[in-house]
């Protein structure tokens, strides 16, 4: 079974200051990570994703997230912070090779100050 | 706009009553998922379906069925109504089961259950 921690049900940063939500998971097997990023009122849309390969991943809107296998952790980072940016984002696992069934974490909600 | 039509938006209805909920994937997916956002239980995976066919359940309740059409819709039924399935109602597209395909997500229909 895979499961999905997110430090910090809710994270405050200055706009231009750097944006860091952490993630950690549980899983047997090799897992495939995703960050999802949830506006008010709206779908869940992919910001990233880590299935083999290079560790750093580049997704949209200047986010990146680093897979550490040692550290079992996926967290998510941004230099600079925008307005823009102030929305709830959600750390996700499946398995290789499994039915796609994420296994969602409790999120993080992003609020960016003046 | 994922591409993911999910209908209605919004929906009110009493205890004990049944409802069903629709969704339209992305043209050419043959994978849908229903997950359940709730503000106790957060993100959770229903089920999938690919192809017309039962693929994965996860945590749906036996009140709950789901079906995929021959045009590969799919539609979700909750039956006898409580309270407690008041959530975010998300359904989600990908072309194919594979774990490290992505996912698209609708806008989800809002269960409100009086």
């Amino acid at each position: 079974a895979q499961s999905v921690t997110q430090l910090g049900s809710h994270v405050s940063v200055s706009e231009g200051a750097l944006v860091l939500l952490r993630c950690n998971y549980s899983s047997s097997v090799p897992p495939y990570l995703f960050w999802y990023v949830q506006y008010p009122n709206q779908g869940l849309q992919l910001l990233l994703k880590y299935t083999t390969g290079a560790t750093l991943v580049k997704g949209i809107n200047g986010f990146e997230a680093e897979f550490k296998k040692s550290e079992t952790s996926f967290h998510l980072t941004k230099p600079s912070a925008h307005m823009s940016d102030a929305a709830e984002y959600f750390c996700a696992v499946t398995l290789s090779g499994s039915a796609r069934q994420l296994t969602f974490g409790s999120g993080t909600q992003l609020t960016v100050l003046p | 706009d994922s591409g993911v039509t999910q209908t209605p938006k919004h929906l009110i209805t009493a205890t004990g009553q049944r409802v069903t909920l629709r969704c339209s994937p992305r043209s050419g997916d043959l994978s849908v998922y229903w997950y359940q956002q709730s503000l106790d239980q957060g993100l959770q995976f229903l089920i999938q379906y690919y192809n017309g066919e039962e693929r994965a359940k996860g945590n749906i309740l036996e009140r709950f069925s789901a079906q995929q059409f021959p045009d590969l819709h799919s539609e979700l039924n909750l039956s006898s109504l409580e309270l407690g399935d008041s959530a975010l109602y998300f359904c989600a597209s990908s072309p194919t089961g594979v774990a490290n395909t992505e996912a698209f997500f609708g806008q989800g229909t809002r269960l409100t259950v009086v």
